[in-house]
C-alpha cells in the first residue's frame, strides 16, 4: 500500500526567513505524481506545487520549489521569504493510476506558523 | 466557474439520525472522491466513484454510504451517525490531465465540518 509522511506535526519560521517542510512516500510504482497543497484556516485546500516522478528537474513556483529525491522516495517542500499569508496547513500528496483507478493518497500534515 | 460544491458546510446532529451531505461538480469530471480529515491523520479516502453508478471503497468506508446516479451528483450518506464520524469531509474531483496523464490537481468542496453527539 502506499503511503505518505510528514514527520513533522508543526513547524514555525520568521518572517521573511526559509523553511522546509518535509515528505517522505512508499512505494513501488515508478510513473507517479506527488502535490503538495496548502490549507488555510478558510479549509480550503489550494495546490502550491506538483512534481512528475518521471521529470528529474526540481519543480519551482515563484517562492515555493521542492527536492525531488526519487530514490531516497523524498518530496521536500522549500518556502522563501516566508510570509504572513503562508501560515497554514500543508498537505504532501501521492497521485497515480492503476488499472484506471485513482489513488491520491495524504500525508498526515504540517502546521506551518510564521511568525511576524 | 470551475466548482465543487458541498452541503452543508457546518452539520451538528445526534448518533442514529440519517444524514446526507451533498458534493455536486460543474465540470464534468468521471472522478469523484470523499475524505475525511482528521488532527493527526491527514485526508483519508472514504469512498470513490469513476463514473456513474460506479463506485468503491476506499481505505475508511465503514459507517458510510454513497450513490452516483448522475454524473456531477455524489452524496455522502451516514446511515447511522456515531460520535466517531465527527470529522471534517471533503468531496473532490480527479481530472484526466493531458495524454491521459494523471498530473492534474484534484478539486476540492469547501469541505463540511460535522459533529454527532
Amino acid at each position: 500500500a502506499q503511503t505518505v509522511t510528514q514527520s513533522q506535526p508543526e513547524m514555525s519560521v520568521q518572517e521573511a526567513e526559509t523553511v522546509t517542510l518535509s515528505c517522505t512516500y512508499d512505494t513501488s510504482e515508478s510513473d507517479y505524481y506527488l502535490f503538495w497543497y496548502k490549507q488555510p484556516p478558510s479549509r480550503q485546500m489550494i495546490l502550491v506545487i506538483r512534481q512528475e516522478a518521471y521529470k528529474q528537474q526540481n519543480a519551482t513556483e515563484n517562492r515555493f520549489s521542492v527536492n525531488f529525491q526519487k530514490a531516497a522516495k523524498s518530496f521536500s517542500l522549500k518556502i522563501s521569504d516566508s510570509q504572513l499569508g503562508d501560515a497554514a496547513m500543508y498537505f504532501c500528496a501521492y497521485r497515480r493510476t492503476v488499472r484506471g483507478a485513482q489513488k491520491l493518497v495524504f500525508g498526515q500534515g504540517t502546521r506551518l506558523t510564521i511568525n511576524p | 466557474e470551475a466548482q465543487v460544491t458541498q452541503n452543508p458546510r457546518y452539520l451538528i446532529t445526534v448518533t442514529g439520525k440519517k444524514l446526507t451531505v451533498t458534493c455536486s461538480q460543474n465540470m464534468n469530471h468521471e472522478y469523484m472522491s470523499w475524505y475525511r480529515q482528521d488532527p493527526g491523520l491527514g485526508l483519508r479516502q472514504i469512498y470513490y466513484s469513476m463514473n456513474v453508478e460506479v463506485t468503491d471503497k476506499g481505505d475508511v468506508p465503514e459507517g458510510y454510504k454513497v450513490s452516483r446516479k448522475e454524473k456531477r451528483n455524489f452524496p455522502l450518506i451516514l446511515e447511522s451517525p456515531s460520535p466517531n464520524q465527527t470529522s471534517l469531509y471533503f468531496c473532490a474531483t480527479l481530472p484526466w490531465g493531458s495524454e491521459g496523464r494523471s498530473n492534474t490537481e484534484a478539486f476540492f468542496g469547501q469541505g463540511t465540518r460535522l459533529t454527532v453527539v
